[in-house]
């Protein structure tokens, strides 16, 4: 089964300074991948996702983009964080096996100050 | 665009009881249905998925079910106990690549 890793595990960011969030997958190859965050008081919210290398679909227009570099991994970044951007942002991918059932990651608590 | 709704968003209830969480949808269209258990500053945890064209899931005390033509899913946890205290999750499916759509959740504390 896989395992989804996001670095780092909690992060305290002034507004205005840049962002790297990575989120890397093992025992699994070429899987969907997806960003969410959970903001305060708001449900789990869909960023971006991606099928493939260099593949990005973005949901919600906003201050962040996302990257992917090699087939488990996926890079969430902003060149210059908001208040708005504070959030428990968690990595998924689909588990293997057929169920199509999602699978997150431990995640990554962002404080903008 | 779906819409995902869970009532109640709270509840607190003495261990040992029956509880039913609900959770409704806008777009009946959906391939999946999937329930998560979210402990506080953690991540998700899988509790139960149904497909689109099942009624129910079961797995232990838990019990989902899904009547997709008319929005709905249910999920049952019988016996509750204070370690079922956390927050659940409904999200939905539309059979793309792109991901799901989630509830605000229900928080639930079990009273010892």
């Amino acid at each position: 089964s896989q395992t989804i890793h996001q670095w780092p595990a909690t992060l305290v960011q002034p507004v205005g300074s840049p962002l790297s969030l990575e989120c890397t997958v093992e025992g699994t190859s070429n899987p969907n991948l997806y960003w969410y965050r959970q903001a305060a008081g708001r449900g789990l919210q869909l960023l971006f996702y991606s099928v493939g290398i260099g593949q990005i679909s973005s949901e919600v227009p906003q201050n962040l983009s996302a990257s992917r570099p090699q087939d488990r991994q996926f890079i969430l970044s902003s060149k210059k964080l908001l208040l708005s951007d504070s959030g428990f942002y968690l990595c998924a991918c689909y588990r293997t096996g057929g169920r199509y059932e999602q699978y997150f990651g431990p995640g990554t608590r962002l404080t903008v100050t | 665009k779906q819409e995902v709704t869970q009532i109640p968003a709270a509840l607190s209830v003495p261990e040992g009881e029956n509880l039913v969480l609900n959770c409704s949808f806008t777009d009946s269209a959906i391939y999946n249905l999937q329930w998560f258990r979210q402990d506080p500053g953690k991540g998700l945890t899988s509790l139960l998925l149904i497909q689109s064209s099942q009624r129910e899931q079961t797995s232990g005390r838990l019990n989902a079910s899904l009547d997709k033509s008319s929005g709905r899913s249910t999920l049952y946890i019988a016996a509750s106990q204070p370690g079922d205290s956390a927050t659940y999750l409904c999200a939905v499916e539309g059979g793309g690549a792109d991901g799901l759509t989630f509830g605000k959740g229900t928080h639930l504390i079990i009273q010892p």
